[in-house]
């Protein structure tokens, strides 16, 4: 299977902390992108980020990948309690038309 | 609003049944995506459609069909023949069904075979 791996499969931080969540995959791709899921509902997509870069930000989220050792990190900076959800990486193997979802961090920000 | 929708929320179904779960886009996207989740676990393509009138088989196809005779529409049956239905059922559309592309998701369906 193509599917991902994120780790921690659970990680919970006080508002204002840092949250750290890896995603590691098996072939090699074209682009990855992060989505989160909120308990119950459909994913809301976060950021994109291709094979030929190696970090993008977008307000308060970075993400890194580094095809070498096929993985991407997403860093949520100054966390808040709305950030509660689990979070998964999705990538796209040499296909380039659909999307293999890694098995998600679920993340509890406590106030 | 443009925006995807999937009904119904719930969804109840005695073994032996065939269920179709609806999704409705209007952001004339050419992609649809369905994908299943199971408890605690990433999503699982179903089957996906890059134009009207053709769809292709994912990864956990079996038990399952579909059509997309509309743009707008990619509605999902469950068959009798998916042995392990009862999962939590998301409807994605994409412009394009390239993977540069950002996914928009329903709000799922909550299927539950009694």
């Amino acid at each position: 299977s193509q599917q991902g791996e994120e780790d921690p499969q659970a990680l919970s931080i006080q508002e204002g902390e840092n949250a750290t969540m890896n995603c590691s995959y098996k072939t090699s791709i074209n682009n990855l992108q992060w989505y989160r899921q909120n308990s119950g509902r459909g994913l809301v997509h976060l950021i994109l980020i291709r094979s030929n870069e190696r970090e993008k930000h977008s307000g308060r989220l970075r993400v890194t990948l580094d095809t070498s050792k096929k993985s991407s990190s997403l860093l949520i900076t100054a966390s808040r309690a709305a950030d509660t959800a689990s979070y998964f990486c999705a990538t796209d193997g040499k296909t380039g038309n659909q999307f293999y979802f890694g098995t998600g961090t679920s993340l509890t920000v406590i106030p | 609003d443009g925006g995807i929708t999937q009904s119904p929320k719930y969804l109840f179904r005695k073994e032996g049944q065939n269920v179709t779960l609806s999704c409705e886009q209007n952001l004339n996207h050419d992609a649809m995506y369905w994908y299943r989740q199971d408890p605690g676990q990433g999503l699982r393509l179903i089957y996906y459609s890059q134009i009207v009138n053709d769809f292709q088989k994912g990864d956990i196809a079996e038990g399952y069909s579909v059509s997309r005779e509309k743009k707008e529409s990619f509605p999902l049956t469950v068959t009798s023949a998916q042995k392990n239905p009862t999962a939590f059922y998301l409807c994605a559309s994409s412009i394009e069904g390239l993977s540069y592309n950002e996914q928009f998701f329903g709000p799922g369906t909550r299927l539950t075979v009694l």
